[in-house]
């Protein structure tokens, strides 16, 4: 079982907030992802990272951004969160030698107000 | 861009039956993974795949990387109360580094 963790696991929270989603994992792994997903759909490539000081835009345009400052830790940001906010959020991660599938966090389920 | 179909996108079965679900591309995949996913959780990784004509089981699960490396299959045989979920399967295309393309899932739900 890969250790990936997110927290909160689940947010419920007023419209314009600021909000931060964690995702830490222990394995070492230089790539990490983000997905958006609504409820039994598929998921979607919001952003993703190589490594330290790596960030690029996946394939869904989201108004989230993200960080790679630690190769361990990689956080989703909401400046100001809209109701059409409120979806799934599940953070990946991946080994860097070849290609190495990923493994999943158990995701936030963010709600906005 | 590039998408996957997979079906059928849902199930309904009876305990013990066999299932099959499967997954086309219009594009060569370099690798297949099949996922599933409970309710109010991440996808678990069940079965990778990564060399066309490969057939590689899990338990009960068995899932195949097509010939044409366009397809894969997965079959759940003697299912159970526990199989119910949704299965994703997903792609690494042979044109990608290390991103994968997710089929929109198979839900499926158990009549004890």
């Amino acid at each position: 079982e890969a250790d990936i963790y997110q927290t909160p696991r689940y947010l419920v929270i007023g419209t314009g907030k600021k909000i931060t989603l964690e995702c830490s994992q222990t394995m070492g792994h230089d790539k990490m992802y983000w997905y958006q997903q609504d409820p039994g759909m598929e998921l979607h490539l919001i952003h993703y990272s190589y490594g330290v000081n790596s960030t690029e835009k996946g394939d869904l345009s989201s108004e989230s951004t993200v960080s790679r400052i630690r190769t361990e830790h990689f956080p989703l940001t909401l400046e100001s969160a809209r109701p059409s906010h409120t979806s799934q959020y599940l953070c990946a991660s991946s080994g860097s030698y070849g290609f190495q599938p990923q493994h999943f966090g158990d995701g936030t389920r963010l709600s906005i107000l | 861009g590039q998408q996957l179909n997979q079906s059928p996108q849902s199930m309904f079965i009876q305990e013990g039956e066999d299932v099959s679900m499967n997954c086309t591309s219009s594009s060569i995949f370099n690798t297949w993974l099949w996922y599933k996913q409970d309710p109010g959780e991440g996808p678990v990784l069940l079965i990778a795949l990564y060399k066309a004509g490969e057939l590689t089981s899990n338990g009960r699960l068995t899932a195949q990387f097509g010939i044409t490396r366009k397809d894969s299959f997965l079959n759940i045989s003697a299912s159970i109360p526990s199989d119910v979920g949704i299965y994703f399967c997903a792609g690494q295309e042979a044109s990608s580094a290390s991103k994968i393309i997710f089929g929109s899932g198979t839900r499926l739900s158990i009549r004890p």
